[in-house]
């Protein structure tokens, strides 16, 4: 079954730095990747989606990841940190024809003033 | 609006007694799935249901109960609560099988059993 490894429960940067929020999956048939992202006291949403194609997606908020089939990565990141992009970030994958999403253990941001 | 609605959103429970929590979307979505997160842990697929009267078990199953009745609905049942089952709980849909696979999610629901 698939599966994604997010490297670092916490991270930790200041306004106006750099955002990257790690993610590797494991899949033995091609993947599809998300970002979900998740602010206090609310349910996740989608931040960004890979299914086919262009490896480089763009999602919501200026956040953008890369499919990179070679490292079997889909890492976050964003130019320029905001306060308000303070939150829990999900990687999570799933596979053609399966609606088993695996999740990974999250990763934490903060961003300091 | 397209919505994932749950309640209670937060309950205060005691060992052993029989709760439900209840979860409706309004977008005809034929999967639904109920999903636990823990600190460390992400989220764990409790129950899932690809369409009315179908559902099958998640990597967490033990000590938790699901119905499909009806398309709109996935009420979660925990029919004797114990204090590891206090966690924060989600519920979600997307369209049926084959397609990305997008969930989308309900706003939780925070269970505490005493």
């Amino acid at each position: 079954a698939q599966s994604v490894t997010q490297l670092g429960s916490h991270v930790s940067v200041s306004e106006g730095a750099l955002v990257l929020l790690r993610c590797n999956y494991s899949s033995s048939v091609p993947p599809y990747l998300f970002w979900y992202v998740q602010y206090p006291n609310q349910g996740l949403q989608l931040l960004l989606k890979y299914t086919t194609g262009a490896t480089l997606v763009k999602g919501i908020n200026g956040f953008e990841a890369e499919f990179k089939k070679s490292e079997t990565s889909f890492h976050l990141t964003k130019p320029s940190a905001h306060m308000s992009d303070a939150a829990e970030y999900f990687c999570a994958v799933s596979v053609l024809r399966n609606n088993d999403m695996r999740f990974g253990a999250g990763t934490r941001l903060t961003v300091k003033p | 609006e397209a919505q994932v609605t749950q309640n209670p959103r937060y309950l205060i429970t005691v060992t052993g007694k029989k709760l439900t929590v209840t979860c409706s979307q309004n977008m005809n979505h034929e999967y639904m799935s109920w999903y636990r997160q823990d600190p460390g842990l992400g989220l764990r697929q409790i129950y899932y249901s690809m369409n009315v009267e179908v559902t099958d078990k998640g990597d967490v199953p033990e000590g938790y109960k699901v119905s499909r009745k009806e398309k709109r609905n996935f009420p979660l049942i925990l029919e004797s609560p114990s204090p590891n089952q206090t966690s924060l709980y989600f519920c979600a849909s997307s369209l049926a099988q084959g397609n990305t696979g997008e969930l989308f999610f309900g706003e939780g629901s925070r269970l505490t059993v005493l």
